[in-house]
């Protein structure tokens, strides 16, 4: 149980494009989900909070407008980078938790993303 | 702010010995605690968590420690395998159930 699918798994582009990642929650519903990136050797850093129904809480220093993300039902969330540029590239990795207390986050496959 | 040091970026054994790994933390008290394998290129995976009010925790070849005193967590592979070779992460819960992470420890497990 508690499966999180992350879509795509990596992806290439030319600067300036916009990528969207979708997180998927596949066995449990998720009324939170987070979005996290990760440099090579480095450990996993949040960028937000994604609540069911309601707006993304943001991470000092991300920037809300280069990063949509859109959480509209109890089982998809999705992040947008809009207008990537190679200072994007990164690997960007999802995690949802079931409800109730003390309850671990599961973890998509991450998405590798390179901005050309 | 709070910080959590995972005191060794990378551990070498010999397959079958006991590898363990130390998470510490400071400025923080956290309800509980988690430990996670991340293979390269992949998402981490849950294996424990532990409660402020528990001492230790198994699950098959794991077991995890909590000590809240010394704000310390202990995580044992025994008889360890060349598949458990992977970085284990360790992470603190923070306030709105977010999740703060250590840099992980690398463990490779010679044959």
């Amino acid at each position: 149980g508690a499966v999180v699918s992350q879509h795509p798994s990596w992806v290439i582009c030319k600067s300036g494009t916009s990528v969207k990642i979708e997180c998927r929650s596949l066995d449990f519903q998720a009324t939170t989900m987070f979005w996290y990136r990760q440099f090579p050797k480095q450990s996993l850093m949040l960028m937000a909070t994604s609540n069911e129904g309601s707006k993304a809480t943001y991470e000092q220093g991300v920037e809300k407008d280069k990063f949509l993300i859109n959480h509209a039902s109890l089982t998809l969330s999705t992040l947008t980078v809009t207008s990537a540029h190679p200072e994007d590239s990164s690997f960007y990795i999802c995690s949802a938790r079931e409800s109730g207390a003390n309850q671990p986050q599961h973890f998509g496959d991450g998405t590798r993303l390179s901005i050309l | 702010s709070q910080k959590i040091e995972q005191n060794s970026e990378a551990l070498n054994i010999q397959e079958g010995k006991t590898a363990t790994l130390t998470c510490n933390y400071t400025n923080y008290s956290p309800a509980y605690l988690q430990w996670y394998r991340q293979d390269p290129g992949r998402g981490p995976v849950f294996l424990l968590l532990i409660r402020e009010n528990e001492k230790e925790k198994r699950k098959e070849r794991l077991k995890v420690t909590f000590d809240t005193t010394l704000k310390q967590s202990l995580f044992h592979i025994t008889a360890s395998q060349p598949a458990d070779s992977a970085t284990y992460l360790c992470a603190l819960d923070m306030r709105d159930y977010k999740l703060s992470f250590g840099a992980g420890t690398t463990v490779t497990v010679r044959a």
